[in-house]
């Protein structure tokens, strides 16, 4: 069984501040890890994934999460937020067996960015 | 840039009637996955289809639900005898292999009345 866990269901941060959104899961074999975001209104996209190859992960739109085995966890990050930034962000985590790709998705952290 | 699409954007049922959401894959791809997020919650997965069968299915996706590849673009679900807490948003995805990323179709917003 797997499953994540995003603390905070909201979060604030000012313009050209540091996002910080945390992720931690649980799975009982090697996980797939994935940040997607959805702005209002529209479906999910990608931002960066983690499919066991390098632990320190860049996506799209300047953010970057990192794989933290021991700390079971997959926090997003980015150095400075943009306005454009606001929406609601997702980590998920699937598993690496072959045939088992369902996406089990974190209940979502809403960011807030204010100018 | 290719993309996943669903149809209709937005349906409207009445209580106990059938619905049946539509969704274009990319073109390439071989997984095909239904979610769906009621409102104010986290994305659920329904079931993922490969090779003209399920592949996976959640505890979620009951006897009501059913999925069919129809034709060789179409991908869709259908809902049997809709209930007031199928009023969801139902998103599809496609992915081109196992191991790689999942493709996310804009959504169907569900409202069962």
């Amino acid at each position: 069984a797997q499953s994540v866990t995003q603390l905070g269901s909201h979060v604030s941060v000012s313009e050209g501040a540091l996002v910080l959104l945390r992720c931690n899961y649980s799975s009982s074999v090697p996980p797939y890890l994935f940040w997607y975001v959805q702005y209002p209104n529209q479906g999910l996209q990608l931002l960066l994934k983690y499919t066991s190859a390098a632990t320190l992960v860049k996506g799209i739109n300047g953010f970057e999460a990192e794989f933290k085995k021991s700390e079971t966890s997959f926090h997003l990050t980015k150095p400075s937020a943009h306005m454009s930034d606001a929406a609601e962000y997702f980590c998920a985590v699937t598993t690496s067996d072959t045939g088992r790709r369902a996406l089990t998705f974190g209940s979502g952290t809403r960011l807030q960015v204010q100018p | 840039e290719p993309e996943v699409t669903q149809t209709p954007s937005h349906q409207v049922t009445q209580m106990g009637q059938e619905v049946i959401l539509r969704c274009v894959p990319i073109s390439n791809h071989l997984y095909f996955y239904w979610y769906r997020q009621i409102l104010g919650q986290k994305v659920e997965f329904l079931v993922s289809f490969y090779n003209n069968e399920i592949s996976e299915k959640s505890e979620i996706f009951d006897d009501q639900f059913s999925v069919e590849r129809p034709d060789g673009s179409n991908f869709t679900l259908k809902i049997r005898s809709t209930k007031l807490e199928d009023s969801a948003m139902y998103f599809c995805a496609s992915s081109p292999d196992s191991n790689n990323e999942q493709f996310f179709g804009p959504g169907t917003r569900l409202t069962v009345l």
